[in-house]
């Protein structure tokens, strides 16, 4: 089945820094989900990326689709204590979805 | 709106003993799914169903896990014998459509097993 590859797997930010994480595929996949789960939480929808190229924002988070449909990225700007956490991709094939290991997100104030 | 609801959230039990975990999703939502969450890790699917048919179990240990949705409402995932791999977050979700496909998926909060 389709697996995506998350980088990197830990990232330390400054509060107010930008940083970026990546969802790799060797396959071209016909979604990327992304998911937050805080420290002893559950996963949480964010968004869903379907198109190539697209491009979608949330406040400070940017999400983009690769043109080839086999990346994404996932960017947040000015960062908060509150985007602590993991952050997952996944992919979604026919109902059954296949999650990265995920970039767990530092903040240090 | 309620979420989906799980319990227990925390359950603490010696190696060979029996669990099971309870779910009910979120109304109105005909797919359920249970994942299995190791540290460190992603969720990864055990078994999803539509109303009250497993429609993927294909990465379910039937020799141990077993599942139901027999109403296709709330549903129960067991472990009998447990072993102490299985330690982990059982995690409950849900979809309002019946494919789960392109569809948000809403997890419950999990059940945290210890297997000493």
């Amino acid at each position: 089945g389709q697996q995506v590859m998350q980088i990197p797997q830990y990232q330390h930010v400054q509060e107010g820094e930008d940083f970026t994480t990546y969802c790799n595929s060797s396959t071209t996949l016909s979604n990327i989900q992304w998911y937050k789960q805080r420290p002893g939480g559950h996963p949480v929808f964010l968004i869903q990326l379907v198109k190539s190229g697209e491009v979608k924002k949330q406040k400070r988070l940017t999400f983009q689709f690769g043109e080839a449909k086999k990346n994404s990225s996932l960017h947040i700007t000015a960062t908060q204590t509150t985007d602590v956490g993991t952050y997952f991709c996944a992919t979604d094939s026919w109902g059954k979805l296949q999650f990265g290991a995920g970039t767990q997100v530092v903040v240090t104030p | 709106e309620a979420g989906v609801v799980q319990s227990p959230r925390y359950k603490i039990i010696e190696k060979k003993q029996p669990v099971a975990f309870w779910c009910n999703p979120i109304s109105g939502h005909n797919t359920l799914y249970w994942y299995l969450q190791n540290l460190g890790q992603g969720p990864e699917l055990l078994i999803r169903y539509e109303n009250e048919e497993a429609v993927d179990d294909s990465q379910l240990p039937k020799d141990r896990f077993s599942a139901e949705r027999l109403k296709g409402v709330d549903s129960t995932l067991k472990i009998q014998p447990a072993e102490l791999g299985d330690s982990a977050v059982y995690l409950c979700a849900s979809s309002p459509g019946t494919s789960g496909y392109q569809e948000t998926q809403y997890f419950g909060p999990g059940t945290r097993l210890l297997v000493l």
